[in-house]
């Protein structure tokens, strides 16, 4: 139980265009999931706290119109990298949420990585 | 707020050696504490994780860490290493609050020699 995946788990685009990435939870549901970044050789740093039903809030120094996250349904939440650029070129991790009452534990989709050309 | 450090970088070790990766973590409150293993390209496998209870932790793969309070500390141990294990090892530390967040260290390179 408790997996989360991702889509896609690659993507190239050109300098200025969108893309959109998919996190799902598959066999359970989440209010709250979380976005990460990871560049190479780095650890994960924390973009954004994804909210079902509300907007999502940003840790700092992250672009929230650059990165919008929509969390429409209790199992999945979208990254949408607008004007993407090479510099947003990264590894993009998700995760979501197990409730339980005070219990906290996140669980961890795959990964996508974004090159930006 | 929590922070965790986790002082090695990188730690080279001879196969069926045994390994310590060290992992500090800061915090005012209760915490949950965990190990991840990532593998070049791939996404975070959990190894093992401290919520409350026995503070020796067994996980899979053969590590097994032991929470320190006092120490403020979640090493992770493997008393004998598989070329297989060499990978990018993060320790992460949650607390009970209403974030849920995460917070994790730079990690640990493990590289296994043959």
């Amino acid at each position: 139980g408790a997996v989360v995946s991702q889509h896609p788990s690659w993507v190239i685009c050109k300098s200025g265009t969108s893309v959109k990435i998919e996190c799902r939870s598959l066999d359970f549901q989440a209010t709250t999931m979380f976005w990460y970044r990871q560049f190479p050789k780095q650890s994960l740093m924390l973009m954004a706290t994804s909210n079902e039903g509300s907007k999502a809030t940003y840790e700092q120094g992250v672009e929230k119109d650059k990165f919008l996250i929509n969390h429409a349904s209790l199992t999945l939440s979208t990254l949408t990298v607008t004007s993407a650029h090479p510099e947003d070129s990264s590894f993009y991790i998700c995760s979501a949420r197990v409730e339980a009452g005070a219990y906290n534990e996140q669980f961890f989709g795959p990964g996508t990585r974004l090159t930006v050309l | 707020a929590q922070s965790v450090t986790q002082l090695d970088s990188q730690v080279p070790v001879f196969e069926e050696a045994p390994v310590e990766l060290r992992c500090n973590y800061s915090s005012s409150v209760s915490v949950y504490l965990f190990w991840y293993v990532q593998y070049p390209n791939q996404g975070l496998q959990l190894l093992l994780k401290y919520l409350s209870g026995s503070t020796l932790v067994k996980g899979i793969n053969g590590f097994e860490a032991e929470f320190n309070k006092s120490q403020t500390s979640f090493h992770l141990r493997k008393p004998s290493v598989h070329i297989s294990d060499t990978a990018e090892y993060f320790c992460a530390v949650s607390d009970l609050s209403g974030t849920y967040k995460y917070i994790f260290g730079t990690g640990t390179r493990l590289k296994v020699l043959a």
